[in-house]
């Protein structure tokens, strides 16, 4: 089954320590690209991939990082995660037609 | 920014046609219209997109209007879990750019 794969789906960590929220795509897709969705923000772009170790800013990419060493894995890195990263986060991967999307990680920063 | 306007939120009986409007008059000529949605803080899902013909899938019609400017997206028989947000999108088919700009979509309520 095609699918995007995003771990954690929930988490609740403390401000300045650093964490990881995986993404895994099983569709050889080449586009990866990372979203977060806030309450009258709408769905916003952190960062995208056009391939592997090709990575850009998105529109919200302050405090983020990602890498992407193989085609399949596009990480979302928080190095000192703040309180206003609390947020719905989504990967997601795309052919040219229609873009995957993970279930989502609802992040909490306290 | 947005480039479409959708009416925020809009109900449907449960068995009728759920018709759900997008505004679009600043379309170029080589994007599509694309439709997705998400139920309850899901990761949105693609439904179905188009250039200028009428298409249809399993889940959805989409008629684009002759000059593009506007579209609708149509259930035909909705039901009580296509209750969501439902986002109307423009983009270029093709291209390395891979943004899709999600406004604040329609929040359809289907009712029993």
């Amino acid at each position: 089954e095609a699918q995007v794969t995003q771990n954690p789906r929930y988490l609740i960590t403390v401000t300045g320590k650093k964490l990881t929220v995986t993404c895994s795509q099983n569709m050889n897709h080449e586009y990866m690209s990372w979203y977060r969705q806030d309450p009258g923000l709408g769905l916003r772009q952190i960062y995208y991939s056009m391939n592997v170790e090709v990575t850009d800013k998105g529109d919200v990419p302050e405090g983020y990082k990602v890498s992407r060493k193989e085609k399949r894995n596009f990480p979302l890195i928080l190095e000192s995660p703040s309180p206003n990263q609390t947020s719905l986060y989504f990967c997601a991967s795309r052919r040219d037609t229609e873009a995957f999307f993970g279930q989502g990680t609802r992040l909490t920063v306290v | 920014d947005a480039k479409t306007t959708q009416p925020p939120s809009m109900d449907c009986a449960e068995g009728r046609a759920a018709n759900l409007p997008c505004n679009h008059s600043t379309i170029s000529g080589n994007e599509y219209v694309y439709w997705y949605r998400q139920i309850h803080s899901q990761g949105p899902q693609y439904i179905i997109h188009g250039l200028k013909n009428n298409e249809t899938n399993e889940m959805a019609s989409l008629i684009i209007t002759e000059d593009r400017k506007s579209s609708t997206l149509i259930l035909p028989h909705a039901t009580l879990r296509d209750t969501a947000v439902y986002y109307c999108i423009v983009r270029p088919l093709w291209g390395g750019y891979n943004k899709l700009i999600f406004g604040a979509g329609t929040r359809l309520a289907v009712h029993p």
